[in-house]
C-alpha cells in the first residue's frame, strides 16, 4: 500500500464549479498535512496546511480532514482556468517530523 | 522576505561526473530540506539539515550527500552521476517554530545527465 494515495487524474471541471481533490494516507502516526499547487515546470507552492480534524477555510479553498479515516481533501470554489495545475498531498508524521511524504498529485483542468 | 534561492537552475552533467547543487534558504530559517522530483517516482525526500546536521535521511544511495554550512545555506552532491539522476532537485526551508514545520520550496534546479 503507497503511503498517500491521490487519484492522478486529470480531473476536468467548468469554469466556476467546485474542484474536489481527495487525498488517503496510511500512517495513523501523522500529524500534519499540507497541499501544494505545482504549475507545470515549477516548484511546488504551499496552498493549505490543516493539522486537526476538520475543516479550515482560507479564500476559495477549503482542506478537509478526517483523520478516523486516513483522509483529507481540498476544495476549490469557484474555479479558474489559472487554478488548473497539479495538486500534491503531503503529510508529515512518525519520527521524522520534518519530513514531507508526497503523493503523486492529481491534475487539475479547469475548462472555460 | 526574499524566497528559497537555488541555484544554478539548470545543469546539463554526463554519466560519471558530480554536481554540487546549491540552496539559500529564508532568511531565519534553518532548517534545509531536499527533494528529488521525476516523472517516474514523483517527490521523494532525500534529507534534511538543522544547525549543520544532518537530521533525516531518504532512500537514496551514498552518492547523494548534503551539508549545511553556519548561515543555514545548504549544499547537495551528487557523485558518478548516473542517467536515472536526471530530475528536478527542489530544496525546502523551514522555520521549525511555525506550526508544524511548514516548508517552503524554493525554484529547483532541472539536472539533466546525458
Amino acid at each position: 500500500q503507497k503511503e498517500v494515495e491521490q487519484n492522478s487524474g486529470p480531473l476536468s471541471v467548468p469554469e466556476g464549479a467546485i474542484a474536489s481533490l481527495n487525498c488517503t494516507y496510511s500512517d495513523r502516526g501523522s500529524q500534519s498535512f499540507f497541499w501544494y499547487r505545482q504549475y507545470s515546470g515549477k516548484s511546488p507552492e504551499l496552498i493549505m496546511s490543516i493539522y486537526s480534524n476538520g475543516d479550515k477555510e482560507d479564500g476559495r479553498f477549503t482542506a478537509q480532514l478526517n483523520k478516523a479515516s486516513q483522509y483529507v481533501s481540498l476544495l476549490i470554489r469557484d474555479s479558474q482556468p489559472s487554478d488548473s495545475a497539479t495538486y500534491l498531498c503531503a503529510f508529515q508524521g512518525g519520527g521524522t517530523a520534518s519530513k514531507l511524504t508526497f503523493g503523486t498529485g492529481t491534475r487539475l483542468q479547469v475548462t472555460l | 522576505k526574499a524566497g528559497v534561492t537555488q541555484t544554478p537552475r539548470y545543469l546539463i552533467k554526463t554519466r560519471g561526473q558530480q554536481v554540487t547543487l546549491s540552496c539559500s534558504p529564508i532568511s531565519g530559517h534553518r532548517s534545509v530540506s531536499w527533494y528529488q522530483q521525476t516523472p517516474g517516482q514523483g517527490l521523494q525526500f532525500l534529507f534534511e539539515y538543522f544547525s549543520e546536521t544532518q537530521r533525516n535521511k531518504g532512500n537514496f544511495p551514498g552518492r547523494f550527500s548534503g551539508r549545511q554550512f553556519s548561515n543555514s545555506r545548504s549544499e547537495m552532491n551528487v557523485s558518478t552521476l548516473e542517467l536515472g539522476d536526471s530530475a528536478l532537485y527542489l530544496c525546502a526551508s523551514s522555520f521549525l517554530r511555525e506550526p508544524r514545520y511548514t516548508q517552503y520550496f524554493g525554484p529547483g534546479t532541472r539536472l539533466t545527465v546525458l
